[in-house]
């Protein structure tokens, strides 16, 4: 088993839609969450944390389920500029500062 | 957030030669790590780079393929020894601050071995 198991899509979806992705993680253990963009042929850039008790930042809603060691990023009011290559991540236990990637959940907004 | 950047952005090199990118930061960072996203695919950490010291590895990473230095707090290269096609792939530069929950990327060198 992968330990950051994401929904590659690609998902495509109208603009103004809701779109809702998850991300499972394997070890128990894991303290840190985040959610990473990466465009085209760019690097990666963050997003968003995910915290214990959820988090939003406008569109973006992100959730932690710790007892199910899932991930949530809900996008609401989806724009063509959403679209992207979504990364799921979590720390390495052996170093806070390490970091286990997802392989992504591509999504593309349509008009 | 910290301005990183890599070189080259790209090469194309010949099977069984090397090439040696380039990480400059542009203000002392506490972790500096090399990744790999080859197509299609997510980010593989290769190593940490260690100011001063050896590199630390990932596993079925070593030294000899590819050597890492990183002489100071804001500086590191990446050397891919020995390329063969399968080294064709997206390398990434990553920086971590003290205190700053997250990391930054520079813009990648994208390398095609023929």
């Amino acid at each position: 088993r992968k330990e950051v198991e994401q929904d590659p899509g690609p998902f495509n979806v109208p603009e103004g839609a809701t779109v809702a992705f998850n991300c499972t993680y394997s070890n128990s253990a894991s303290q840190s969450f985040f959610w990473y963009r990466q465009d085209c042929r760019k690097e990666p850039k963050l997003l968003m944390s995910v915290y214990s008790s959820g988090n939003e930042d406008g569109r973006f809603t992100a959730q932690l389920n710790r007892a199910s060691q899932y991930i949530s990023l809900l996008i609401r009011d989806s724009k063509l500029s959403d679209s992207a290559t979504y990364l799921c991540v979590v720390n390495s236990l052996t170093s806070n500062y390490q970091l286990i990637w997802g392989a992504g959940t591509k999504l593309i907004i349509k008009p | 957030s910290a301005v990183i950047s890599q070189k080259p952005s790209r090469d194309i090199c010949q099977r069984g030669t090397s090439l040696t990118i380039q990480c400059q930061v542009d203000s002392q960072v506490t972790m500096m790590f090399w990744y790999r996203q080859q197509p299609g695919q997510s980010l593989t950490l290769i190593a940490t780079a260690n100011q001063g010291s050896e590199a630390t590895y990932e596993s079925g990473f070593v030294i000899d393929k590819f050597p890492i230095s990183r002489p100071n707090l804001t500086f590191s290269t990446l050397t891919v020894s020995n390329m063969s096609p399968e080294d064709s792939s997206i390398y990434l530069c990553s920086v971590v601050r003290a205190g700053v929950n997250e990391q930054f990327f520079g813009p990648g060198t994208r390398l095609t071995v023929l």
